[in-house]
């Protein structure tokens, strides 16, 4: 079966630090791979979606870049950290077709 | 540009009571799913409604879709206590995308 591992869980991290999250998934190949932002409180905002190796869509412009360097490995980093970066990170993959995307457990990020 | 609106955004009723949240999207699509998210925790999808008059039930949740009105319905019967989460609906522009745009989410409180 089909899982999805995302890491680390919970972060803190001081203004102006960089990030790297980290988003594995096993048992399928060539999974369109997504990152989401959820504000507290709020919905989720696609921030990155790629369907294949080194092909990566954005769809808000902001500090944060994403690569996906293996078929099932999907980073989201920053150089530089912001206020505003705060939020409930969740990676989430789907196979072609109409089947659901599938999200991790989320990382807790917190800006200090 | 698809904007997917659900209401509530709170619901807070009584054990056995029946309710239904609405999920209303702009543009035409060819599919529509719903998730939970319990607090703290990751989205769980419950249903993918692919088609006009398509109906899903699962325990105490029945989902539905009216494409030619652009709505989705997701009807509790008779709620209880372990309901209480927040609901999102999904939809997914047609013409092949990849992309689901998020609505806000509905927080359900299911009160004794």
């Amino acid at each position: 079966s089909q899982t999805i591992h995302q890491w680390p869980a919970t972060l803190v991290q001081p203004v102006g630090s960089p990030l790297s999250l980290e988003c594995t998934v096993e048992g399928t190949s060539n999974p369109n791979l997504y990152w989401y932002r959820q504000a507290a409180g709020r919905g989720l905002q696609l921030l990155f979606y790629s369907v294949g190796i080194g092909q990566i869509s954005s769809e808000v412009p902001q500090n944060l870049s994403a690569s996906r360097p293996q078929d099932r490995q999907f980073i989201l980093s920053s150089k530089k950290l912001l206020l505003s970066d705060s939020g409930f990170y969740l990676c989430a993959w789907s196979s072609q077709g109409m089947e659901p995307q599938h999200f991790g457990d989320g990382t807790r990020l917190s800006i200090l | 540009e698809l904007k997917v609106e659900q209401n509530p955004l709170f619901l807070s009723m009584q054990e056995g009571k029946n309710y239904t949240i609405y999920c209303n999207y702009s543009t035409t699509s060819d599919r529509l799913y719903w998730y939970r998210q319990d607090p703290g925790k990751s989205l769980e999808s419950l249903f993918v409604l692919l088609s006009n008059g398509a109906v899903k039930q699962e325990g105490r949740l029945m989902a539905s879709l009216d494409t030619k009105a652009r709505l989705s319905t997701l009807h509790i019967t008779a709620a209880v206590h372990d309901l209480s989460a927040t609901y999102f609906c999904a939809v997914s522009p047609q013409g092949g995308s990849e992309k689901l745009v998020f609505g806000k989410g509905t927080k359900l409180t299911v009160n004794p």
